[in-house]
């Protein structure tokens, strides 16, 4: 079947400027979750969705991050006034229960702030 | 603070032999453990999970946890060119919840 689908595949932006980054996890898939990789760093753990609910935001960044998720479906992940610094591949992975939380990984949206 | 330590390498086996990959966690209380591969400028790919203390085996990629020591590890067998890769070492407490990644092991295979 169709696996983890996120758009778009790249995305530059200027400084300041809102992006949006969206995610279409597994088909029945009641987990997804979000995670950023910069260059030289590793997988560093964003939020998850179980549902449409999030239990834990604590890992965002910042305010200035936010995620939801409608329809037990697809997601965004809102980064609003750019920095340098959110430069980075954003990865999107969902799981099922089913299978224990194997979490499945998408090719990932990668954000450049110039 | 949860942490998960991989010796960052290289790596380097020759092909056909035995690639050995490990992994130290801080948090007792996790209860589910991965080991994904990514390629370069590709996401990672899951190749094992483990949840039991022992061995687990699938193919020529064999998963082996010790709770008690905090220690995971990957081995590889008959190792080919196409193994070269980062392979992440992942944990979580179990459920849905977000991984615990450890930086990544990055091996090298030798023709």
């Amino acid at each position: 079947g169709a696996g983890v689908s996120q758009s778009p595949s790249n995305k530059v932006t200027e400084k300041g400027k809102d992006v949006e980054l969206r995610c279409d996890p597994i088909s029945g898939h009641t987990a997804l979750y979000w995670y950023r990789q910069s260059l030289g760093q590793g997988l560093e753990f964003l939020i998850y969705f179980q549902g449409n609910s999030a239990p834990d935001k604590s890992g965002l960044p910042s305010d200035r991050f936010s995620a939801e998720r409608t329809g037990g479906s697809v997601s965004t992940l809102t980064i609003q006034r750019t920095q340098q610094e959110d430069s980075a591949v954003y990865l999107c992975a969902s799981s099922d229960r089913d299978s224990l939380h194997e979490q499945y990984f998408g090719p990932g949206t990668r954000l450049t702030v110039t | 603070q949860k942490e998960v330590e991989q010796n960052s390498g290289p790596l380097s086996v020759p092909e056909g032999a035995i690639a050995s990959l490990n992994c130290t966690y801080s948090d007792r209380g996790s209860q589910s453990f991965f080991w994904y591969r990514q390629y370069s400028g590709k996401s990672p790919e899951l190749i094992m999970s483990i949840y039991s203390n022992g061995d687990k085996e699938d193919g020529r990629f064999t998963a082996q946890l010790n709770k008690a020591s905090q220690y995971v590890s990957l081995l590889i067998r008959d190792s080919q060119p196409s193994d070269s890769a980062t392979y992440l070492c992942a944990v979580t407490w179990g459920g849905a919840d977000g991984l615990t990644f450890g930086k990544g092991t990055h091996l090298i295979i030798q023709p």
